[in-house]
């Protein structure tokens, strides 16, 4: 298996432009989720789906994020516009449908905006 | 609600040293789940254990071992013998089941410094 894969892996952009990261969770996997990591917040969980539907977007910062899982092997997350603020670790995770499994992450991407 | 507690921000030891990570966690939930993460410098998180709430059995992986105690909400991680190779920042996090559905919410992280 090759695991839950994101790109770009790095990202430098520049203040006001679109931005969007991708993810391909492991086949089989029902349960995708967004998190963000930064020095000051951690890791904060932005959004996550369940059977390709939003479930909890409660942890995504502003209407400039979105997300989407048009099905169940590839999903979004766009910012549009991106700020400095925005420059962080991102990271894409899926789990099973059996209750209790670990999620799986994929190797993130790490956004800069200048 | 879910919370999950790493007092210890950073730990350094010299190899060969034991060394235990502290993890607090809290919720009303009766099923619950708990995992230990590890990122090491590379940023990638690697899975390293699950305990299920119903499961209070210590487990021992090699040099891992893990505390598990229902009655302080604890469960703690331990390394033996500790290597270069264990620095990383280790991330204990809590997966509740709540109308069916599950999120992982992580502590702050423990960053472990093993020196030679």
């Amino acid at each position: 298996d090759a695991g839950v894969i994101q790109s770009p892996r790095h990202e430098v952009t520049e203040m006001g432009q679109e931005v969007t990261l991708r993810c391909k969770p492991i086949s089989g996997h029902n349960s995708l989720f967004w998190y963000r990591q930064t020095m000051m917040r951690g890791l904060e969980l932005l959004i996550y789906f369940n059977n390709n539907v939003p479930i909890d977007d409660s942890g995504m910062p502003e209407d400039r994020f979105s997300a989407k899982m048009p099905n169940a092997s590839f999903s979004t997350l766009k910012i549009q516009p991106s700020e400095p603020r925005d420059s962080a670790v991102y990271f894409c995770a899926s789990s099973p449908p059996e209750g209790g499994q670990g999620y799986t992450f994929g190797s993130g991407t790490r956004l800069t905006v200048v | 609600a879910q919370k999950v507690t790493q007092a210890q921000t950073e730990i350094s030891v010299v190899e060969k040293e034991d060394v235990t990570l502290d993890c607090v966690y809290e919720t009303r939930d009766t099923t619950y789940y708990l995992f230990w993460y590890k990122q090491p410098p590379s940023g990638e998180l690697v899975f390293l254990i699950r305990r299920n709430s119903f499961d209070e059995q210590n487990e021992i992986s090699g040099r891992y071992s893990w505390n598990f105690q229902k009655s302080t909400s604890s469960f703690n991680f331990t390394i033996t013998a500790s290597q270069v190779v264990d620095s990383a920042v280790y991330f204990c996090a809590l997966r509740t089941w709540n109308t069916g559905f599950q999120k992982l919410v992580f502590g702050t992280g423990t960053r472990l410094l093993v020196s030679t």
